[in-house]
């Protein structure tokens, strides 16, 4: 099984630039979530998902955007990116919010200019 | 607010040695624990789960354990080896986070042959 599939892994973007990181899995898992890991800030959940169709913001939302269409897909946008925006990126995805092992994917290294 | 702290931020050991990694939370209505472990400009690897009605986990070397009461969890790993050095990540869900997982900012090992 390839479990969690992020891309792109690195990416370099201009202030005011929109982009979209994608993130797949393919174990059928309900609950899929964002994380941006941050130097001396720890990872910090962005945005979750308990199911097709179903969203909701975590502690540091503001500037971007999901959606989830299908089970398997859970992308996130950067609507107009930021210096502030640049960090690591982390998808992961569970069987169930609260009682499963989290698996991650590799990452997405993001520097805005 | 769910925070979770870990302590020592780092620590450095000979190989062969036994040690524990210490996580703390706040939060008492907890639903689970996990540890993770972090290898550099990689994905988070889940370790061990406890769920809030067990007080221990292992596997392997590995032996996770969870007081609820007194807001605690610890990772003790046995006879460490050089393969060992990473950084290891504790994340509690609870009900103040609607399950999803908070993380502490992790102790980075460092295990000497």
């Amino acid at each position: 099984n390839a479990g969690v599939t992020q891309t792109p892994k690195f990416q370099v973007l201009k202030t005011g630039q929109s982009m979209t990181l994608q993130c797949a899995q393919d174990m059928n898992h309900e609950y899929m979530s964002w994380y941006r890991q941050d130097p001396g800030m720890g990872l910090r959940l962005i945005h979750y998902s308990v199911g097709a169709g179903i969203t909701d913001q975590g502690e540091v939302p503001n500037g971007y955007n999901v959606s989830r269409s299908t089970t398997e897909d859970f992308p996130l946008r950067l609507l107009s990116a930021a210096p502030s925006q640049t960090s690591v990126y982390f998808c992961a995805s569970s069987q169930n919010r609260g009682g499963e092992k989290l698996f991650f994917g590799s990452g997405t290294q993001l520097s805005v200019l | 607010k769910q925070e979770v702290t870990q302590i020592p931020a780092a620590l450095s050991v000979p190989e062969g040695e036994n040690l524990v990694l210490n996580c703390s939370f706040t939060d008492s209505a907890i639903y689970n624990l996990q540890w993770f472990r972090q290898d550099p400009g990689k994905g988070l690897t889940s370790l061990l789960l406890i769920q809030s009605s067990q007080r221990e986990q292992t596997s392997g070397r590995l032996n996770a354990s969870l007081d609820k009461s007194s807001g605690r969890s610890t990772l003790y790993i046995a006879a460490s080896q050089p393969g060992d050095s990473a950084t290891y990540l504790c994340a509690a869900g609870t009900r103040g986070s609607q399950g999803n997982l908070i993380f502490g900012k992790g102790t980075k090992l460092s295990v000497k042959p």
